[in-house]
């Protein structure tokens, strides 16, 4: 079965902290695997794709890695701000199905 | 002007009516989308349409219908509303497979 897990379900930091968040998922074939940035009660916005040869890439403050042999992702935010509270989603791609994780709520706090 | 806009932000119902959720697009996208999220689940998809003449159903498409009046707009239906129909409704666009997506705002709809 077509799956993405995330984890941990909610994280609370400091401001300032560094976090890492993590996508393990089932979906095969394998097409991208993207991370989304949703503030509350707004839609979610691009943060990252990556395609199967691609190991990591970077956004700003938002580093995305891809372990496809593993077929595991992280998406490890830097000097965490206060902005960065959000809840995170990992979204995978296959040849015909686009499989959305249930996504991680960060709390950043002063 | 947003990329994706969706009208209303915000409604509530009552169970039985008929209501429709629009949105429009100014990216020049071919692919809309229609999703559906409730607390603690990932998005789910309702219909999706690859250009005007293509609709296709997705995972939870019973209860709803949709129509691509143009290239710009994709609207969804509920014909009779019922209370588990609750949750937040997103429009999103692409323009292709390997390429994300662009997500509205959001509609927040709320049937009593």
């Amino acid at each position: 079965k077509n799956q993405v897990e995330q984890s941990p379900q909610s994280l609370i930091i400091l401001e300032g902290k560094n976090c890492t968040l993590q996508c393990n998922y089932t979906v095969s074939p394998f097409s991208n695997l993207r991370w989304y940035k949703q503030d509350t009660g707004r839609g979610p916005v691009s943060l990252t794709i990556m395609t199967f040869s691609e190991n990591t890439k970077s956004n700003g403050r938002y580093t995305a890695t891809l372990d496809a042999d593993t077929k595991q992702s992280s998406l490890h935010i830097t000097a965490s701000q206060l902005s960065d509270s959000a809840s995170y989603i990992c979204v995978v791609v296959g040849d015909d199905k686009i499989i959305f994780g249930k996504g991680t709520r960060l709390h950043i706090l002063p | 002007d947003a990329d994706v806009t969706q009208t209303p932000r915000n409604r509530i119902t009552k169970t039985g009516k008929r209501i429709m959720l629009e949105c429009s697009q100014t990216k020049g996208h071919d692919r809309m989308y229609w999703y559906r999220q409730d607390p603690g689940l990932g998005l789910q998809l309702i219909y999706y349409s690859f250009d005007v003449k293509d609709i296709n159903k997705g995972e939870i498409s019973d209860g709803y219908s949709v129509s691509r009046q143009a290239q710009a707009k994709f609207s969804l239906s509920l014909e009779s509303a019922i209370p588990n129909q609750t949750a937040l409704y997103f429009c999103a666009t692409s323009e292709g497979q390997g390429y994300g997506y662009t997500f509205g705002s959001g509609t927040r709809l709320t049937v009593v």
